[in-house]
């Protein structure tokens, strides 16, 4: 599976849009973006996925690029509870596990 | 969404002991539950794979002697942690594949274990 990069941090001010990127420059023709995020001390939350086209459910919103190399996945309206460490894994959807990096440890702020 | 349940939330131990933790899928029928460790202040890492009704598939790394993962039906899968010590404390978390299209994995809240 590709590798990821991500900022190992983030703030926001609550209210305003979360925007998290992802780079993925490796990326193959088969293999899909997920979003997770994990709250402290909780298993992991599935956010969203996408494969080229941009998604959007009830939680956020995900753009990925043109060429596929970036994502971004967007929380529109963020609450001090969207405060997490928020993990981009690309893998071929067929593929039996989801390996997790570092991910990005968002935290909204008052 | 899909929903993963593990029991019990939390477990302190002695070391030496073994310590069960059970994984169930609540609502669809996981043909595929993964178990995952989780230290204070670092990702996930993958144990191993457990496939209904076979063997399971570990990690390089990963004693499957030490870590003993049943996966007797569609919906429960159980990793027990044998002659625990307390390099095991950790957090465990069981994720459960949806099967689809999708192929989303859904996780349970996690297990603390505690071995003292």
């Amino acid at each position: 599976d590709a590798k990821t990069t991500q900022p190992p941090s983030m703030d926001c001010a609550e209210g305003r849009a979360a925007n998290l990127p992802c780079n993925h420059s490796t990326i193959s023709g088969n293999e899909y973006v997920y979003w997770y995020r994990q709250i402290h001390s909780q298993g992991p939350q599935y956010i969203i996925h996408g494969l080229k086209n941009n998604e959007t459910n009830e939680m956020a919103s995900l753009i990925i690029t043109e060429d596929r190399k970036s994502s971004t996945l967007i929380l529109p309206h963020a609450t001090l509870r969207d405060t997490a460490v928020y993990y981009c894994i690309v893998r071929v959807a067929d593929n039996n596990d989801m390996r997790f990096g570092a991910g990005t440890r968002l935290t909204v702020k008052p | 969404g899909a929903v993963v349940s593990q029991h019990p939330s939390r477990v302190i131990c002695k070391s030496g002991t073994s310590v069960k933790i059970e994984c169930r899928s609540l609502d669809f029928q996981a043909t595929t539950m993964f178990w995952y460790r989780q230290f204070p202040k670092q990702s996930l890492m993958l144990m191993a794979t457990s496939n209904e009704g076979s063997k399971a598939t570990y990690e390089q790394g990963v004693e499957k002697d030490k870590f003993l993962i049943n996966h007797a039906s569609l919906t429960l899968s159980t990793l027990t942690v044998t002659s625990a010590h307390p390099e095991d404390s950790s957090f465990y978390i069981c994720s459960a594949r949806l099967a689809g299209w999708k192929e989303t994995q859904y996780f349970g809240p996690g297990t603390r274990l505690l071995v003292l």
